[in-house]
């Protein structure tokens, strides 16, 4: 979800069972979103995008759910594996699709 | 795989001085971003560049900065002169013929910026 400041939100699990990290965007016109992955001291990795006439994607190991009556989005990541811990951030495109907003971003933290 | 590359990866200076962070794109693409980072928050927008103009800028983006394509593959910030809130890690990214075609955003491994 979103966050302000210093504070991200944690998501913790245990490796092999599946995340849900979640997303909330602002902007109903947005086309075109995409989940990232953080690690410390690195830049962020594209993971997976989806468009907005699409309500689910999958990928190798992950798939992205949008909801756009809520404009709520989803990453779920399964079987999840120690390498999968990082900052996951959502990013929303603007319409002109010059500009990314991130959203605040979850930690996912995966315990042996 | 191709990768957007940062240059430098820290630099520190003090504060007034003028700094530039270079990038070199991805070769094939023609849409250019920076993004900044400051320590534990989320990255935000400053910049897009298309066709050798600024496309969008944010409210961050204020006259202090200024974004250059001096040649045919690298792409720099200049930031004119620093202050201490622009500490911050400094993402460039590129896109190839816009999201539209199927091109997504890149980024490179970010340019850490010190100010003392």
């Amino acid at each position: 979800g979103e966050s302000v400041g210093l504070h991200l939100p944690t998501l913790s699990v245990q490796e092999g069972d599946n995340s849900i990290i979640n997303c909330a965007y602002s902007n109903s016109a947005s086309d075109y979103f995409i989940w990232y992955k953080q690690e410390s001291g690195k830049g962020p990795q594209f993971i997976i995008d989806i468009r907005s006439n699409m309500d689910k994607r999958q990928g190798q190991r992950v798939t992205v759910l949008l909801n756009k009556t809520v404009k709520h989005l989803s990453l779920q990541i399964a079987a999840t594996q120690p390498g999968d811990s990082a900052v996951y951030f959502c990013a929303e495109l603007n319409n002109a699709g010059n500009m990314l907003t991130f959203g605040g971003g979850t930690r996912l933290m995966v315990k042996p | 795989e191709p990768e957007v590359t940062q240059t430098p990866s820290h630099q520190v200076t003090q504060m007034g001085q003028e700094v530039i962070l270079r990038c070199v794109p991805i070769s094939n693409h023609l849409y250019f971003y920076w993004y900044r980072q400051i320590l534990g928050q989320k990255v935000e927008f400053l910049v897009s560049f298309y066709n050798n103009e600024i496309s969008e800028k944010s409210e961050i983006f204020d006259d202090q900065f200024s974004v250059e394509r001096p040649d045919g593959s690298n792409f720099t910030l200049k930031i004119r002169s620093t202050k201490l809130e622009d500490s911050a890690m400094y993402f460039c990214a590129s896109s190839g013929l816009g999201w539209d075609s199927g091109n997504t955003i890149y980024f490179g491994e970010g340019s850490w910026l010190t100010v003392v």
